[in-house]
């Protein structure tokens, strides 16, 4: 049973037209990460909730926001795709002091930037 | 930045234990060590963690060395489910912050 949830699989933007980007989990962990990955690339880190607390990496573009509006949610808003941005993005949960830590992942969101 | 290099690609015959090594010189007393693997076009799969002791589970075993700067990953009968990207990760427990490396591409030749 799929425990993070990304929809869609696959999202087709425009150039400059926003979209977001979703993430659900069943799993009521307190920290949940973003990350894009490129093709042929490790993902990387964007930006990531303890709870309602948020960290942004820093060379997150000022492009990427989040939301977290509860623990099973979070949303990635990208105000203004370009080309650049086509990426698979992986949401990712984990538990802080939970007994092992370890990252729970989604399928994954390909977005296509047209 | 990632705290571990890994070897970019790697080959295994089929049937075959497949070892994947890991430096993590500068690792603290603190962080564990983390495997994790992407199979194309999938999310990252938890695979095994420790801390000093070697560690199995019913998917691979990590062995770690006594100094903790380098580790291996042993896939012992390798299959071609297992080709993918195997990803070696340190961190402090508790530290949110998860910063994957380069990671090894793994190829298992039937």
């Amino acid at each position: 049973d799929a425990m993070v949830i990304q929809n869609p699989r696959y999202q087709v933007t425009q150039f400059g037209k926003p979209v977001t980007l979703s993430c659900s989990q069943t799993l009521n962990h307190n920290v949940m990460y973003w990350y894009q990955q490129k093709s042929s690339q490790a993902p990387k880190l964007l930006f990531h909730y303890y709870d309602k607390d948020f960290n942004n990496e820093a060379d997150t573009p000022d492009n990427f926001q989040s939301r977290r509006p509860n623990t099973s949610f979070c949303f990635l808003d990208i105000r203004s795709p370009g080309l650049g941005d086509a990426a698979m993005y992986l949401c990712a949960t984990t538990h802080r002091g939970g007994a092992d830590e370890k990252l729970f992942f989604g399928s994954g969101t390909q977005l296509s930037v047209l | 930045d990632a705290k571990t290099t890994q070897p970019t690609s790697m080959d295994c015959a089929e049937g075959r234990a497949a070892n994947l090594p890991c430096n993590h010189s500068t690792i603290s007393g603190n962080e564990y060590v983390y495997w994790y693997r992407q199979i194309h076009s999938q999310g990252p799969q938890y695979i095994i963690h420790g801390l000093k002791n070697n560690e199995t589970n019913e998917m691979a075993s990590l062995i770690i060395t006594e100094d903790r700067k380098s580790s291996t990953l042993i896939l012992p009968h390798a299959t071609l489910r297992d080709t993918a990207v195997y990803y070696c990760i340190v961190r402090v427990a508790q530290d949110d912050k998860i910063i994957f490396g380069k990671g090894t591409r793994l190829h298992i030749l039937p």
